[in-house]
């Protein structure tokens, strides 16, 4: 059974600290990994990563993924209250469809 | 806002009524998802349209039957829903990229309960 596993579950940090959330996969026939951040509404995509050891940045974001360990991180760096949501991560299988795990949900405190 | 349109963005029903979910993209991509939200759960896959045929059903029950019209839109008809469908439902569209993925990228989603 396909499985993406995030955590932690829920992080509370203060603004200005970095934070390191984690991904770990276990699916079949795998092309891609996503990360997405959700507030109220709809999960606004961040990033796709195919290639291990390649980093992808975005202002304070960064992720990387490990195929060898079958596992992503995601580094927010200089926290920002507007930070705060639930970051989903998600693996492509096969062309079309995505498996999620359960997200991480990131609180952060003035 | 997103580029996803989806309307309504809240509907409340009743268990023997007929309705529908709309979804609309212009940003000229061609395949097209249905995702099921539960509250603090991720989204899961209902069913995938690539250049307006189905390509994915994962197992619905038949109370629930998509549509894609054209490339743009996408609909998702209801009937005889369960307390348990209660949910929010999000539509997703991407390029099409076959066989490597493409960032889906999602509506603000419809919140559907079911009385």
């Amino acid at each position: 059974e396909d499985k993406v596993v995030q955590s932690p579950l829920s992080l509370v940090v203060h603004e200005g600290d970095t934070v390191t959330l984690n991904c770990s996969y276990e699916v079949t026939n795998f092309r891609s990994l996503l990360w997405y951040k959700q507030e109220k509404k709809a999960p606004t995509f961040l990033f796709m990563l195919t290639s291990s050891g390649i980093e992808k940045k975005s202002g304070r974001l960064s992720s990387i993924l490990d195929k060898k360990e079958l596992s992503s991180i995601l580094n927010i760096t200089a926290t920002q209250t507007g930070d705060s949501a639930i970051y989903l991560c998600a693996v492509g299988k096969g062309a079309q469809k995505l498996v999620f795990g359960q997200g991480t949900r990131l609180t952060i405190n003035p | 806002d997103t580029e996803v349109t989806q309307t309504p963005k809240h509907l409340v029903m009743g268990m023997t009524n007929k309705k529908s979910l709309k979804c609309e993209q212009h940003m000229g991509h061609r395949a097209m998802y249905w995702y099921k939200q539960k509250a603090k759960k991720p989204p899961e896959l209902m069913f995938v349209y690539s250049y307006e045929k189905l390509s994915i059903n994962e197992s619905v029950p038949s109370r629930f039957s998509p549509e894609c019209p054209n490339s743009s839109l996408l609909n998702l008809h209801l009937h005889a829903l369960q307390p348990e469908d209660s949910a929010l439902y999000l539509c997703a569209s991407s390029q099409e990229g076959f066989p490597y993925n493409q960032p889906q990228h999602f509506g603000d989603g419809t919140r559907l309960s079911i009385l």
